[in-house]
């Protein structure tokens, strides 16, 4: 059984640019989170997709976006990169027991 | 929103030393989750734990959700349990599958 799975494994991007995340939940996981860990802290809570649909949204900006497929896997978009964007971005899908990440995406935004 | 709170936020042992990290939260929540994230960045699951005790092997874990904190508690720690270990909690009605809201993590290190 799979876990999750996310791609590319790193990224370097430059100011301005836009970048796209790609994230596959467990097996038989219907809801995706999304995360933001900046080095040094706890990962923060970007958003969630339930139903192709989003669900909940923490503080960020609109910059950030998001979209799930019918098979249940995600997308995160991040438009007009900033420096402060530079982070590790980890991907969650849900279960009865709690959520499970992916090994994250490494963004450089240079 | 609910305020999380772990501590210590460092933590240095030798090999074969106990341990117990600590989690404090601000309000009631639904679920509460342990994680260890390794040197990689791989966020590994350790407990699902909104309540009660749970062991796994040499880890365990105790939630008193109505004193709203979390131990965490290392046996016999080896270089391996290096890493940082996060509490991270879920709040709202009917069920679960809403956001987790994380502490700061403890930085543990085992040395040899």
């Amino acid at each position: 059984d799979a876990g999750v799975t996310q791609s590319p494994t790193h990224l370097i991007k430059t100011r301005g640019q836009q970048v796209t995340l790609r994230c596959s939940p467990k097996s038989g996981h219907d809801t995706v989170s999304w995360y933001q860990q900046a080095l040094g802290q706890g990962p923060q809570f970007i958003f969630q997709y339930y139903e192709e649909e989003e669900r909940q949204r923490g503080n960020f900006p609109d910059r950030f976006s998001g979209h799930q497929f019918p098979n249940y896997s995600s997308e995160l978009n991040v438009n007009a990169l900033l420096l402060g964007d530079s982070a590790l971005y980890l991907c969650a899908s849900s279960s009865f027991v709690g959520q499970f990440f992916g090994p994250g995406t490494r963004l450089t935004v240079l | 929103g609910i305020q999380v709170e772990q501590s210590p936020p460092d933590l240095i042992l030798q090999e074969g030393a106990n341990s117990t990290l600590r989690c404090n939260f601000s309000d009631s929540v639904n679920n509460l989750q342990w994680f260890h994230q390794n040197p990689w960045g791989q966020l590994i699951n350790l407990f699902y734990i909104p309540s009660g005790t749970k062991q796994n092997g040499r880890l365990s874990a105790t939630t008193v959700a109505t004193e709203r904190y979390s131990l965490l508690y290392i046996s016999s720690s080896q270089t391996t349990d290096s890493g940082v270990y996060f509490c991270a909690v879920e709040q709202g009605s009917g069920g679960s599958n809403y956001k987790l809201t994380f502490g700061k993590g403890t930085l543990l290190t085992v040395n040899p």
